[in-house]
C-alpha cells in the first residue's frame, strides 16, 4: 500500500469558522508533511513532523495549528483564516533517517476560504 | 539557502519523440537528495525519477532518465518515446537530509498527438 489519503477532497469555510484536515498513511513512514500549493506554483513546505515530532514550522501564521496523533495520522487545525489562505494542501510522507527519502504525497485538499 | 531554478515555464513535444527538461539549483552541501515529481491536470503528484548527490551514476527509469552533473549544478529530465500520458506539469525538487525538500517553479509540458 504506497497511498497516502486526504480528507476531505474540498472545503469551503469562513473566515471565522474552524475546521481540520485530515492525512493517514500506513506505509510506517516516519516522517510527514505538510504543504501548501497555489495554483500554477510549486508546493511550499509549512511543516515537517519527524517520529512524531514537529522538526519544521516554516514560519506558518498561528492560524494554522499542525498536530501528529501518532505515527500514521497528521491533521492540521485551521482557524481565522484568511482569503488569500485558499490553495490546495497536501500532505506527504517519507521513510525519513533511512532509505531513499523520497515523499509520497496524498490527493490534496483544495480549500476555499470565503 | 538551497534554491532551485527550473528556466523553462512551458514545453511542448510531439508524442513519440524526445524532451528534456531543464534544472539547476544552488547548494553548498555535499551530500543531498534530487528528484522529478510530475503533477498531471487536477491530479496528484507523483515521483518520476530520484538521484542521490553521492551516486555518480545518472538515474534511469524505463522512458525517463536524468542527466546529473554534480559540478555544475545541474540535473536534467530526458522523456524519451513521449506519450500522451506525460501532459504534466514537472517539478524539480532538492533536498537535504533532514527531510527539507525544496521544489522549482516547474515546467508545463504538453505532448501533442
Amino acid at each position: 500500500d504506497t497511498e497516502v489519503t486526504q480528507t476531505p477532497k474540498h472545503l469551503v469555510m469562513g473566515m471565522t469558522n474552524k475546521k481540520s484536515l485530515k492525512c493517514e498513511q500506513h506505509m510506517g513512514h516516519r516522517a510527514m508533511y505538510w504543504y501548501k500549493q497555489k495554483a500554477k506554483k510549486p508546493p511550499e513546505l509549512m511543516f515537517v513532523y519527524s517520529y512524531e515530532k514537529l522538526s519544521i514550522n516554516e514560519s506558518v501564521p498561528s492560524r494554522f495549528s499542525p498536530e501528529c496523533p501518532n505515527s500514521s495520522l497528521l491533521n492540521l487545525h485551521l482557524h481565522a483564516l484568511q482569503p488569500e489562505d485558499s490553495a490546495l494542501y497536501l500532505c506527504a510522507s517519507s521513510q525519513d533517517r533511512t532509505g531513499t527519502y523520497e515523499q509520497y504525497f496524498g490527493p490534496g485538499t483544495r480549500l476555499t476560504v470565503t | 539557502a538551497q534554491t532551485v531554478t527550473q528556466s523553462q515555464p512551458e514545453m511542448s513535444v510531439q508524442e513519440a519523440e524526445t524532451v528534456t527538461l531543464s534544472c539547476t539549483y544552488d547548494t553548498s552541501e555535499s551530500n543531498y537528495y534530487l528528484f522529478w515529481y510530475k503533477q498531471p491536470p487536477s491530479r496528484q503528484m507523483i515521483l518520476v525519477i530520484r538521484q542521490e548527490a553521492y551516486k555518480q551514476q545518472n538515474a534511469t527509469e524505463n522512458r525517463f532518465s536524468v542527466n546529473f552533473q554534480k559540478a555544475a549544478k545541474s540535473f536534467s529530465l530526458k522523456i524519451s518515446d513521449s506519450q500522451l500520458g506525460d501532459t504534466a506539469m514537472y517539478f524539480c525538487a532538492f533536498m537535504k537530509n533532514n527531510n527539507d525538500m525544496r521544489f522549482g517553479a516547474g515546467t508545463r509540458l504538453t505532448v501533442k498527438p
